[in-house]
């Protein structure tokens, strides 16, 4: 099943900040965290794993709350090279330990940070 | 060369055509996969392969023919695709756990007319 992401767009000025939530219907051991620039490969952010851990990348953070299948991404104090679709990711093996099996993505959030 | 490399980056073909994709990654990973994404769609998976392997197969069209020789390599060949088969077409490696993040390539843009 694919995880649900929200907002679907969100616009930004430089310096405010942007909370983007995924959501699953499925039992989660990790959530994956991508970016992707328009014309661009998705870029890797962040795994998230059970455990509730949060995680951070510069200003960049992200939360896991496996028991409400849940995880959000953080953007504090956005910068201009912020902007572009940001995508969770999570695992069709959804146990520790299993073999690659893919990753079944979100939507996508679009964030557009201006001037 | 690191990271992961797509060619071409840009394709035009008729319906009745048939051609590859191609994809290499020099990272050491042993799990490589196909995305599609267009427009209207997120990133759908297509294949999936470990150690050469297929282990997964999203219920992808058989115009569509993966091929993976050994580790580093990948193909994807296409033959008599609908003009609903364009798209950008991604390939992504990683190492063979379900924790492993995934370096992607830049893709190919695919058009059939």
């Amino acid at each position: 099943q694919q995880p649900v992401q929200s907002p679907q767009a969100v616009i930004l000025r430089e310096g405010e900040d942007a909370v983007i939530n995924c959501s699953s219907s499925k039992a989660l051991y990790s959530v994956h965290w991508y970016r992707q620039k328009h014309g661009e490969a998705p870029v890797f952010l962040m795994i998230l794993l059970k455990g509730g851990e949060q995680k951070g990348h510069d200003k960049i953070s992200a939360s896991f709350n496996e028991k409400k299948q849940q995880s959000s991404l953080y953007l504090t104090a956005s910068q201009l090279s912020y902007s572009g679709t940001y995508f969770c990711g999570t695992p069709n093996v959804p146990y520790s330990g299993g073999g690659a099996d893919g990753l079944t993505f979100g939507k996508g959030t679009h964030l557009i940070i201006q001037p | 060369e690191t990271g992961v490399t797509q060619t071409p980056r840009h394709l035009v073909m008729g319906m009745t055509n048939k051609k590859s994709l191609k994809c290499e990654q020099h990272l050491g990973h042993n799990a490589m996969y196909w995305y599609k994404q267009s427009a209207k769609k997120p990133l759908e998976l297509m294949f999936v392969y470990n150690f050469k392997e297929q282990t997964e197969n999203n219920s992808v069209p058989s115009r569509f023919s993966p091929e993976c020789p050994n580790s580093s390599h990948l193909f994807l060949h296409l033959h008599t695709l609908q003009p609903e088969d364009s798209a950008l077409y991604l390939c992504a490696s990683s190492q063979d756990v379900s924790r492993a993040s995934y370096t992607f390539g830049s893709g190919t843009r695919l058009t059939v007319v």
